[in-house]
């Protein structure tokens, strides 16, 4: 069974700061899912990967799968920003592996 | 657009009683899933479908049933047997039943025991 591991479990922090959330995880996947849920609990999917970085407008998502640590990174945060971000890896298969981290949530004061 | 709707939004259910809760998609996905959110824990499956009148078990399935008879719809009846029903439920989608792929959720239904 995969642990996962996500960190800080709540943040604060003022517009504009660049924000950084981690997801530690124990076991060897194929891939890495980041999700945002917002107040009213519908969710979206951020990213999906396997290696390497992807950027999308100011967010940007890392994987480094040696070390089993993917990091979820916001540059000029936003109060629009605020909700809980969720990390999911996966180890094979379809979503039905999908282990699904606590969450991070996350609040941008203006 | 295309999207997954899940109805209704918010549920009441006396002890005792069995709910359904429906998931419809137009997104032409193949598989379908069913997770539980508690507070302070991550998501939970439930049930998942990977094609038409096939379905699995999740880590959850006790005090749950669902069925897959049309690829668009896949309704989640919670069982009197289930013992702590009281959470919020989600449902998804992916375009392909198996490998990495990306999901997409519904808005959830928020189900209460009185």
């Amino acid at each position: 069974k995969n642990e996962v591991e996500q960190s800080p479990q709540n943040l604060t922090a003022q517009e504009g700061e660049f924000i950084t959330i981690n997801c530690s995880y124990s076991v060897g996947i194929s891939a890495l899912h980041w999700l945002q849920q917002h107040p009213g609990g519908g969710i979206v999917s951020l990213f999906m990967l396997s290696s390497g970085k992807k950027k999308h407008g100011r967010l940007i998502a890392t994987i480094n799968i040696q070390e089993k640590h993917s990091s979820l990174h916001i540059t000029a945060s936003h109060p629009r920003d605020s909700a809980v971000y969720i990390c999911a890896p996966g180890e094979g298969g379809g979503a039905d592996g999908l282990t699904f981290g606590k969450g991070t949530h996350l609040i941008i004061q203006p | 657009d295309g999207g997954i709707t899940q109805s209704p939004k918010y549920l009441f259910r006396k002890e005792g009683q069995n709910v359904t809760l429906s998931c419809e998609q137009n997104l032409n996905h193949d598989a379908m899933y069913w997770y539980r959110q508690d507070p302070g824990q991550g998501l939970r499956l439930i049930y998942y479908s990977q094609i038409v009148n096939d379905f699995q078990k999740g880590d959850i399935a006790e005090g749950y049933s669902v069925s897959r008879e049309k690829k668009e719809s896949f309704p989640l009846t919670v069982t009197s047997a289930q013992k702590n029903p009281t959470a919020f439920y989600l449902c998804a989608s992916s375009m392909f039943p198996s490998g990495a792929n990306v999901l997409t959720f519904g808005a959830g239904s928020r189900l209460t025991v009185l």
